[in-house]
């Protein structure tokens, strides 16, 4: 069975620290990866999606980064943190190439507070 | 502009009711619409995947249509119960990319 592992759990970082997300998949190859994040009293807004190695799109401008070093993982970076970055961070995959009928799984997410 | 919207924030029903909610859609009608549920704390939990062909789908106590006139889902969950207590959210896919998600609905079930 798939099982998705993200981490840490939850950070505390001081305005314009960096900031690393990691996020690993097990039981698949080749998923489609996300990168999700959930402010308070909004919705899930998608930061990042890849399709394989190396392929990121970015969905929203801003200064977070994102690679897929490896099939299976993706990292979420910041080289400097705003007060705006918190939030809950929520990584996920899903299988078919074009999204159609695309079920998504998700991690158990990473509560960021900047401060 | 919002490509799918969940209108209520909360909902408050007694035990042993249907819990009814409303997720509208604009543009476009999406091949599928998709619902989940999340715990507070939690990443969602995939419930049901109801395609634009389908008018209605049913898991155990959960009931859910596609409603494409009135470009709606509707999501049911009958009997419900104090467990049943969580965040819906209804998503849909838009073009190439991946899935758009609603706000969400806050599902409180009162014993």
């Amino acid at each position: 069975s798939q099982t998705i592992h993200q981490w840490p759990a939850t950070l505390v970082q001081p305005v314009g620290s960096p900031l690393s997300l990691e996020c690993t998949v097990e039981g698949t190859s080749n998923p489609n990866l996300y990168w999700y994040r959930q402010a308070a009293g909004r919705g899930l807004q998608l930061l990042f999606y890849s399709v394989g190695i190396g392929q990121i799109s970015s969905e929203v401008p801003q200064n977070l980064s994102a690679s897929r070093p490896q099939d299976r993982q993706f990292i979420l970076s910041s080289k400097k943190l705003l007060l705006s970055d918190s939030g809950f961070y929520l990584c996920a995959w899903g299988k078919t190439p074009k999204f159609s009928g695309n079920t998504i799984y998700f991690g158990e997410g990473s509560w960021l507070t900047v401060v | 502009s919002q490509k799918i919207e969940q209108n209520s924030e909360a909902l408050n029903i007694q035990e042993g009711k249907t819990a009814t909610l409303t997720c509208n859609y604009t543009n476009y009608s999406p091949a599928y619409l998709q619902w989940y549920r999340q715990d507070p704390g939690r990443g969602p939990v995939f419930l049901l995947l109801i395609r634009e062909n389908e008018k209605e789908k049913r898991k155990e106590r959960l009931k859910v249509t596609f409603d494409t006139t009135l470009k709606q889902s509707l999501f049911h969950i009958t009997a419900s119960q104090p467990a049943d207590s969580a965040t819906y959210l209804c998503a849909r896919p838009l073009g190439n990319t991946p899935l758009v998600f609603g706000k969400g609905t806050r599902l409180s079930v009162i014993a």
